[in-house]
């Protein structure tokens, strides 16, 4: 098993620029959660799904942010247009109902200069 | 909205001690809590967790100490090695959420194991 797969795993991007991560979850999973990381916010959950339908969405910070699900194996957040606020670490992870069966990615360090 | 949140920001010990890592929660409808490691450069890992029905649970080298009366939770390590050297989070979800469920984390906590 391969775990969960997000790409890039690095992204450095100009101020306005659009910025789509990537992830793939665990086969079989049927929940994926979308998480930013900060020093000074700790971990946030931004957006999760649920056999594919997103559950809830209050943790997007603003409409710049979208996230998408066309498929259980597959996942996109997007930034648009992306601000240097935005820079973070983005993990996306997934689980099979049972919450301790949560897999992270390694996750996806953006920089917006 | 309710977080959970953690007392230490940093902890040191010496290789071969016991380390005690703390957190608080505020939301008393959560049942089900995780403690989860993360080292530099990687996603978070889960380690142990315990449902609000039981006090304590046990691992190997971990315990995880649940007191719902005052909304605290703790991390113990028993023989601390240089491996445990991460930054530990808490999470806490409530699991009776037919539509799925999602883990409130905590800051975190830096674990720093000296030889």
């Amino acid at each position: 098993d391969a775990g969960v797969i997000q790409s890039p795993r690095h992204e450095v991007t100009e101020m306005g620029q659009e910025v789509t991560l990537r992830c793939k979850p665990i086969s079989g999973h049927n929940s994926l959660f979308w998480y930013r990381q900060t020093m000074m916010r700790g971990l946030e959950l931004l957006i999760y799904f649920n056999n594919n339908v997103p559950i809830d969405d209050s943790g997007m910070p603003e409409d710049r942010f979208s996230a998408k699900m066309p498929n259980a194996s597959f996942s996109t957040l997007k930034i648009q247009p992306s601000e240097p606020r935005d820079s973070a670490v983005y993990f996306c992870a997934s689980s099979l109902g049972v919450v301790e069966g949560y897999t992270f990615g390694s996750g996806t360090r953006l920089t917006v200069v | 909205g309710e977080n959970v949140g953690l007392h230490l920001p940093t902890l040191s010990v010496q290789e071969g001690d016991n380390s005690i890592i703390n957190c608080a929660y505020s939301n008393s409808a959560s049942d089900y809590f995780i403690w989860y490691k993360q080292e530099s450069g990687k996603g978070p890992q889960f380690i142990i967790d315990i449902r609000s029905n039981m006090d304590k649970r046990q691992g190997q080298r971990v315990t995880v100490l649940l007191n719902k009366t005052v909304k605290h939770l703790s991390l113990q390590i028993a023989a601390t090695q240089p491996g445990d050297s991460a930054v530990y989070f808490c999470a806490e979800t409530f699991v009776a959420n037919q539509a799925g469920t999602a883990l409130i984390f905590g800051k975190g906590t830096t674990l720093s194991v000296s030889s």
